[in-house]
């Protein structure tokens, strides 16, 4: 089955504890990013990556690094989590114009 | 700069109703691309619908069909008969065509479907 899958699903930390949320795509999708939802906000985008080892800043990248050492993954590091990051986030990889959402990750930094 | 609006909050409708989703962008691209993409309570985003600006074909899927007015930068989604499962947060999406674009969400409207 083609899909976007995103680990964890549900994630509670504190502040300053570096954490990573995980990204796969089976699809063979060279474009990749990450996106935060928050109420009243829509979707921002936080990094795309074009391709392997190829990735850019979105509109909201403060705070957050991402990688792309292979094609079938893009994940999302926190370094030093803030409670302005607890928000809920989407990793999409894209064919033709049309991107596909992971299952989102819920994130609450205490 | 790109926009979209989605000047509807929260709608609530009876089950069986007709409801339409407004959608109004702005963009100096003379050609580009809409989305509508679902969310449902149970949080992923399920996409709907991609248009071409080129295209101002309405689309028919079902319940669903969607409006594009390029003359009102306007890509409105109505649902016919409207049911409980349609309960969800949609989101209206724009991108330019060509080269790296960044595709640009509007901030959902919440449909209510009561039954």
């Amino acid at each position: 089955e083609a899909q976007v899958t995103q680990n964890p699903r549900y994630l509670i930390t504190v502040t300053g504890k570096k954490l990573t949320v995980t990204c796969s795509q089976n699809m063979n999708h060279e474009y990749m990013s990450w996106y935060r939802q928050d109420p009243g906000l829509g979707l921002r985008q936080i990094y795309y990556s074009m391709n392997v080892e190829v990735t850019d800043k979105g509109d909201v990248p403060e705070g957050y690094k991402v990688s792309r050492k292979e094609k079938r993954n893009f994940p999302l590091i926190l370094e030093s989590p803030s409670p302005n990051q607890t928000s809920l986030y989407f990793c999409a990889s894209k064919l033709q114009e049309t991107q596909y959402f992971g299952p989102g990750t819920r994130l609450l930094v205490l | 700069a790109q926009k979209v609006t989605q000047a509807q909050t929260e709608i609530s409708v009876v089950e069986k109703e007709d409801v339409t989703l407004d959608c109004v962008y702005e963009t100096r691209d003379t050609t580009y691309y809409l989305f509508w993409y679902k969310q449902p309570p149970s949080g992923e985003l399920v996409f709907l619908i991609r248009r071409n600006s080129f295209d101002e074909q309405n689309e028919i899927s079902g319940r669903y069909s969607w409006n594009f007015q390029k003359s009102t930068s306007s890509f409105n989604f109505t649902i016919t008969a409207s049911q409980v499962v349609d309960s969800a947060v949609y989101f209206c999406a724009l991108k330019g065509i060509g080269g790296y674009q960044k595709v640009t969400f509007g901030t959902g409207t919440k449909l209510q479907v009561i039954p």
